[in-house]
């Protein structure tokens, strides 16, 4: 079964517009962490944000925030003023085991974000 | 402070040659992470050092991937012989033995392997 799902393959959003994209996930352990992560065409991995099972607060960094809503599991990321170098592919991940635990991060298939003028 | 950093960024060799990816992830670092992003599909786990042993290698794809991390330092991952799709974008990353939050989140600029 997947444990991460991303359903938008590809999104549009004009410059200086919000978008949120997708995530949802399935764990049974009530211990994990969600991670986005971005990657330009140069192929890079850049995190962006991470929110923790157990935080009670949703996760901001910069332009970048996350809606978690725990009880739909789901941890989508808003973007807001977009930028033209946003255009990028966005990567939702989970690690499971709380903090302290050392786990592989499980992947989404992706989000294509395309930024116009 | 370095971070994870990987050799060579691009590879490109023929079907059955042999290519070794390495990953020097940052000082200090305990555990070491492989994954990778086959021809635009998503990224996969393909194992998990914990020093030098290896914790969890179930996401190996098969025999011909072989993942080395003597000393507990730097790692290498050899691909003998290269098939088509072995093709894509190889990552690691690294956390402390014991990782807060998101300390494990940060990956290597990832080596490109193309097979022809």
């Amino acid at each position: 079964a997947q444990k991460i799902t991303q359903t938008q393959p590809g999104m549009f959003v004009q410059e200086k517009e919000a978008v949120t994209l997708d995530c949802t996930y399935d764990t049974s352990d009530p211990s994990y962490g969600l991670f986005w992560y971005k990657q330009p065409s140069s192929g890079e991995m850049i995190f962006l944000i991470y929110q923790g099972s157990y935080d009670q607060q949703n996760a901001t960094e910069g332009r970048y925030s996350l809606n978690f809503q725990k009880a739909r599991k789901s941890a989508n990321l808003v973007i807001s003023a977009s930028q033209l170098g946003d255009s990028a592919m966005y990567f939702c991940a989970m690690r499971e085991g709380g903090t302290g635990t050392a786990s592989k991060l499980t992947f989404g298939t992706g989000t294509r974000l395309q930024v116009t003028l | 402070e370095a971070g994870v950093t990987q050799f060579p960024s691009h590879s490109v060799i023929e079907k059955g040659q042999t290519v070794t990816l390495r990953c020097d992830p940052i000082s200090g670092h305990d555990n070491l992470y492989w994954y990778r992003r086959v021809m635009g599909k998503e990224i996969k786990f393909l194992l998990h050092f914990v020093k030098e042993s290896k914790q969890d290698e179930s996401g190996m794809p098969n025999n011909r991937f072989l993942a080395e991390r003597t000393g507990g330092t730097y790692s290498t991952l050899k691909v003998q012989p290269a098939e088509l799709e072995d093709s894509g974008v190889y990552f690691c990353a690294s956390s402390p033995l014991i990782p807060v939050r998101n300390t494990e989140a940060f990956f290597g600029q990832g080596t490109r392997l193309t097979v022809v």
